[in-house]
């Protein structure tokens, strides 16, 4: 069966990076998108990108253009998505899904706290 | 960007009731309408594909329509486990847009 298994929550401070993962199993990694959707304490869901693990291309939201960088890795099957200069706005839960938003992983948190 | 519209924001309803929530497309976005349920805690779900099919293992009573821009999702008889946030997402064209979602909440 399909499944996307996150890493867990983050507590870094304000102005650094993090970078979290998304490991898949259970489907064909290289041959089905990989999207990523934050959602902020108490808000929405917010699309922030997906990339193809087969080739790498990306596609990024605009809003979030310069803060989340997509990559995969193709022997492993995850992926991963970079967030920069973090600030208190960055902290929410984000998401991986694939095949069109049909399997989800389980969220990670990410507190921006100094 | 396409903005989707979705409404009520919050919805009390009684078991048993039936309940519809709609999203209003800002643009032409055909049949690339998503619906999402989401519990506290919990990653979404997707419901409703192509604006009207149902996704695997989603009970019965439920079912997604399109009238022009307008996307429905209905609960024909609501169900305790059917409390939750909805969410429709629009896939058309990028930056897909997700609406604000409706709270479905026991009266």
């Amino acid at each position: 069966q399909v499944q996307l298994q996150q890493s867990g929550t983050e507590l870094v401070k304000p102005a650094s990076s993090v970078k979290i993962s998304c490991k898949a199993s259970g489907y064909t990694f290289t041959s089905n998108y990989m999207h990523w959707i934050r959602q902020q304490p108490g808000n929405g869901l917010e699309w922030i990108g997906w990339i193809y693990p087969g080739n790498g291309n990306t596609k990024y939201n605009q809003k979030f253009d310069g803060k989340a960088t997509l990559t995969a890795d193709k022997s492993s099957s995850t992926a991963y998505m970079q967030l920069s200069s973090l600030t208190s706005e960055d902290s929410a839960v984000y998401f991986c899904a694939t095949n069109w938003f049909a399997y989800w992983g389980q969220g990670t948190l990410v507190t921006v706290s100094s | 960007d396409i903005q989707m519209t979705q409404s009520p924001s919050s919805l009390p309803a009684s078991l048993g009731d039936r309940v519809t929530i709609t999203c209003r497309a800002s643009q032409d976005i055909g049949n690339y309408l998503r619906w999402f349920q989401q519990k506290p805690g919990k990653s979404p779900r997707l419901m409703i594909y192509g604006a009207t099919n149902l996704a695997a293992g989603v009970p019965s009573r439920f079912s997604g329509s399109r009238s022009g821009s307008d996307y429905s999702l209905t609960i024909s008889s609501l169900e305790s486990e059917d409390m939750a946030d909805y969410y429709c997402l629009q896939s058309k064209e990028s930056p897909y847009t997700f609406g604000a979602g409706t709270k479905l909440e026991l009266k």
